[in-house]
């Protein structure tokens, strides 16, 4: 069965440390690649995605995640975290092929960031 | 921040009772989606709609039912509820317009428990 896994359900971190989130999925064939962010109190929402091209791709607020094929994985970075980063990162694919879109989730990692 | 609201945000609710979740769009939206989410685990696909009159069952078997009667609205009823039920409900749309690649955009929530 196709899945989406990330491997750290926790992360505690403090400001301007490094911080990066793995991602790994099962699926087969071409895929588009996802990062969603729910910070505390808001609605779930997009950082980034990927469909094809360069797979480095950048996001908003300093975020940027890679892709790498042989590896299926897709992993999110961001060299200096703030307070404000505090937030819950979800992963997420889907097939190409499919017109509805419908996204395989991971399980989500909450991002801690102290000052 | 993303066009659509969901109501209730909290519900708690006894076993039996029939409950509607309400979710609204306002982008015109097409394509619209129901995600069930247990604390620490993936968001589940349960429903998914590309229009009027059309809804389909997601990856995750689910005893609620929706409908589609208009373009912005898509709620999500349970019949009768029961603990297992207990959750959190997401509700997402997206446009038509690139089939798998299209962004989708998230409300708030919300969070069931039925005792």
């Amino acid at each position: 069965a196709q899945s989406v896994s990330q491997h750290n359900h926790h992360v505690i971190l403090s400001e301007a440390a490094s911080l990066e989130l793995g991602c790994n999925y099962s699926y087969g064939g071409t895929v588009n690649l996802f990062w969603y962010v729910q910070y505390p109190g808001q609605h779930l929402q997009l950082l980034l995605k990927y469909f094809s091209g360069d797979p480095l791709v950048k996001g908003i607020k300093g975020f940027e995640a890679e892709f790498i094929k042989s590896k299926f994985s897709f992993n999110l970075r961001k060299p200096s975290v703030q307070w404000s980063d505090t937030a819950e990162y979800f992963c997420a694919v889907n097939r190409e092929t499919d017109s509805w879109g419908k996204l395989q989730f991971g399980a989500g990692t909450q991002v801690v960031v102290t000052p | 921040e993303a066009d659509i609201y969901q109501t209730p945000r909290y519900l708690v609710i006894g076993t039996g009772k029939k409950i509607t979740l309400e979710c609204s769009q306002t982008m015109g939206h097409d394509k619209m989606y129901w995600y069930q989410q247990d604390p620490g685990m993936e968001l589940h696909l349960i429903h998914y709609s590309y229009g009027v009159n059309s809804t389909e069952k997601g990856d995750l078997s689910s005893e609620s039912t929706v409908s589609r009667i208009r373009t912005e609205h898509f709620p999500l009823t349970l019949e009768s509820a029961r603990p297992s039920h207990t959750s959190q409900y997401l509700c997402a749309s997206s446009n038509l317009r690139q089939g798998a690649k299209d962004t989708q955009y998230f409300g708030p929530g919300t969070r069931l428990t039925v005792l």
